[in-house]
Order: structure tokens, then C-alpha cells, then sequence
């Protein structure tokens, strides 16, 4: 069946560092892929996302590739800010529902 | 545009009780969905609404839960009783369509406490 898989945090980085989460995900069909966002005391935000191979999802300096031959879709930002502390959760949306890995969560520090 | 929104934010229940949880989707969006997330884990589907009928419940843990959408409008999902193994958080979500490309918009989510 369709799941996902993402790294294991906690992630802790100094300000302006580079930000690589990886999600690699297995799935039937063609799905769309997501990543959300929950802040601390908040829901999940939608962060980005990509619809078909070779897409690419950008949103706040966040980009994520979805690549079919590797079956992944890596998160990664250029310059992390203590404001990107947060959970990222990366999905896929197959038939009618979403698929979420476990999370997660991002430590900035100034 | 409001959001989805969540009732109760927390709730803490003794193992036993029963507690209602719920879900305003977003205005016009047919399709509402529940989710949990147990422990720091994956958030797991639970079940789908389109308008007020279930569309699937394949991911619901047992029948201690029981969801309901009368009138196609909002959503609440019960527990009764209540186990210790329900403790999480449950959010739920709306989206105007089904195809893979559309989004979902999720609530905030209600942390549920089971001692």
C-alpha cells in the first residue's frame, strides 16, 4: 500500500544554516505529493506541494523536487530563520486520502 | 474565509468516559476527513465524509469510535469508552475535490487525554 517515509528528528540547526529533510515514499498510481507545516500551538499548514514528476514546490524559500526514479521529494531551504522551528510532515495524496510520514521537527537556534 | 475549526482544543478523560470531538470544515467543502496522531507518530487516517455519507472507514480502530456528519455540514466523532491507547491528537480536514492534486486544509486538532 501507499506510505511514507521521512527522517528521524529531532533536526537542530544554527540560523542560515542549509535545511535537507528527506521523505522518500511508496505509493500505486500517481499521486500528489505535500509537505505541511504545524508551528508550535497550531494546525497543519499546508507548506508546498507537486503534482506530477519533475514538479517542483516552492513556498518561504522551502523547495521540494517530487522524483519519480528515486521515489523521493526532500525538503530543503537554503537559510533556516528560528522562525522555521516547527514539525514538517511530508505527504502523498493517493485515492481519497492522505498518507503522512511521522515527522519532523525542526530546531533553529539563533 | 474561516478555517477549519476544532472542538475541544484539549480534553483530558478519565479511561472509561466518553468524549465527543468536533469538526466545522470549511463552508462548501463536501469532503471532510478525521485524522490521529498517536505519540509522536505518523498521523493516520481514520475516515472520509463526502457530505454526510461515509465514503470510507477503513481506518477506524474499532467500534468505539463512532463518527457522524448528519446534514452534510459539520463532523463529530466520539469515543465510547474511552481507552488509554486513544490518547493523541485528532484533527480534522475539509477539501472541495477528490482529485490527488487538492489540497486539504486542517484544523488546529484536539488533544485527547486519556488517564
Amino acid at each position: 500500500g501507499d506510505s511514507v517515509t521521512q527522517m528521524e528528528g529531532p533536526v537542530t540547526l544554527s540560523e542560515e544554516a542549509f535545511l535537507t529533510i528527506n521523505c522518500t515514499y511508496t505509493a500505486t498510481g500517481y499521486p500528489s505529493l505535500f509537505w505541511y507545516v504545524q508551528y508550535p500551538g497550531e494546525g497543519l499548514q499546508l507548506l508546498l506541494k507537486a503534482t506530477k514528476a519533475d514538479d517542483k514546490g516552492s513556498n518561504k524559500g522551502f523547495e521540494a523536487t517530487y522524483r519519480k526514479e528515486t521515489t523521493s521529494f526532500h525538503l530543503e531551504k537554503g537559510s533556516v530563520q528560528v522562525s522555521d522551528s516547527a514539525v514538517y510532515f511530508c505527504a502523498l495524496r493517493g485515492f481519497n486520502k492522505f498518507y503522512f510520514g511521522s515527522g519532523t521537527k525542526l530546531n533553529v537556534k539563533p | 474565509e474561516a478555517g477549519v475549526t476544532q472542538f475541544p482544543s484539549h480534553s483530558v478523560i478519565e479511561k472509561g468516559q466518553t468524549v465527543t470531538l468536533r469538526c466545522d470544515p470549511i463552508s462548501g467543502h463536501d469532503n471532510l476527513y478525521w485524522y490521529r496522531r498517536v505519540m509522536g507518530k505518523e498521523i493516520k487516517f481514520l475516515l472520509h465524509f463526502v457530505k454526510e455519507s461515509k465514503q470510507d472507514e477503513s481506518g477506524m480502530p474499532n467500534n468505539r469510535f463512532l463518527a457522524e456528519r448528519t446534514g452534510g455540514t459539520y463532523s463529530t466523532l466520539k469515543v465510547q469508552p474511552a481507552e488509554l491507547e486513544d490518547s493523541g491528537v485528532y484533527f480534522c480536514a475539509s477539501s472541495q475535490g477528490q482529485q490527488t492534486s487538492t489540497e486539504a486544509f486542517f484544523g488546529q486538532g484536539t488533544r485527547l487525554t486519556v488517564v
